[in-house]
């Protein structure tokens, strides 16, 4: 069982947004800043999309947005392509440790 | 730029021991600190535990699952970090990557190594 809560899947039309949650508690989410969402598709490593709740590393499109509420976090995907199809994955700074969510598929239909 | 390369996974017996290693360039041991993640066929990510740079003297943190099984080292001359790893068992199958870190984020990625135990 994950850290942190993720719904298992996520569904949008191209050009559509879709918004993914991550819960947590006070001891990660709710604790720190330090956020993060990663893409993975199918075969390959992850790739890290957003840091620290809302920073998007350089090259990741400006369609991928982060924030944060207390003790959930949220990844919005404005703008629907195909190749946003993918396994998303949350994770949170807790202490000495980090942790991950279950994952959510994104379909794109 | 930063490039992470892992190898040494394999099949082994439960019981046994494996030793990984990363190989990286594009940066120096003691400016960004290194995590090794796993993922179990089919499922999620996991932690397994972060080395720190040199100004933190290269500590070590692992997670519960590994913590006195698992040990991560470096040697700077080869530019290789270590995830040595003994006792597996079914538990610790799966892909082994290892990432830089920085502000609680994985930020760059090694392709992975495959691990896998079976009697």
């Amino acid at each position: 069982q994950s850290a942190l809560t993720q719904p298992p899947s996520a569904s949008g039309s191209p050009g559509q947004s879709v918004t993914i949650s991550c819960s947590g508690t006070s001891s990660d989410i709710g604790g720190y800043n330090f956020v993060s969402w990663y893409q993975q598709h199918p075969g390959k490593a992850p790739k890290l999309i957003i840091s620290e709740v809302d920073k998007r590393p350089s090259g990741v499109p400006d369609r991928f947005s982060g924030s944060k509420s207390v003790n959930t976090a949220s990844l919005t995907v404005s703008g629907l392509q195909a190749e946003d199809e993918a396994d998303y994955y949350c994770s949170s700074y807790a202490g000495y440790k980090l942790v991950f969510g279950g994952g959510t598929k994104v379909t794109v239909l | 730029e930063v490039q992470l390369v892992e190898s040494g996974g394999g099949l082994v017996k439960p019981g046994e021991s494996l030793r990984l290693s990363c190989a990286y360039s594009g940066f120096r041991f003691g400016e960004l600190w290194m995590t090794w993640v796993r993922q179990a066929p089919g499922k999620g990510l996991e932690w397994v535990g972060r080395i720190r740079d040199k100004p933190n003297r290269g500590a070590t943190d692992y997670a519960a699952p590994v913590k006195g099984r698992f040990t991560m080292s470096l040697d700077e001359s080869k530019n290789t970090l270590f995830l040595q790893m003994n006792r597996l068992t079914v538990d610790d199958i799966g892909i082994y990557f290892c990432t830089t870190y920085t502000s609680g984020a994985c930020l760059v990625w090694g392709p992975g190594t495959l691990v896998a135990v079976s009697s």
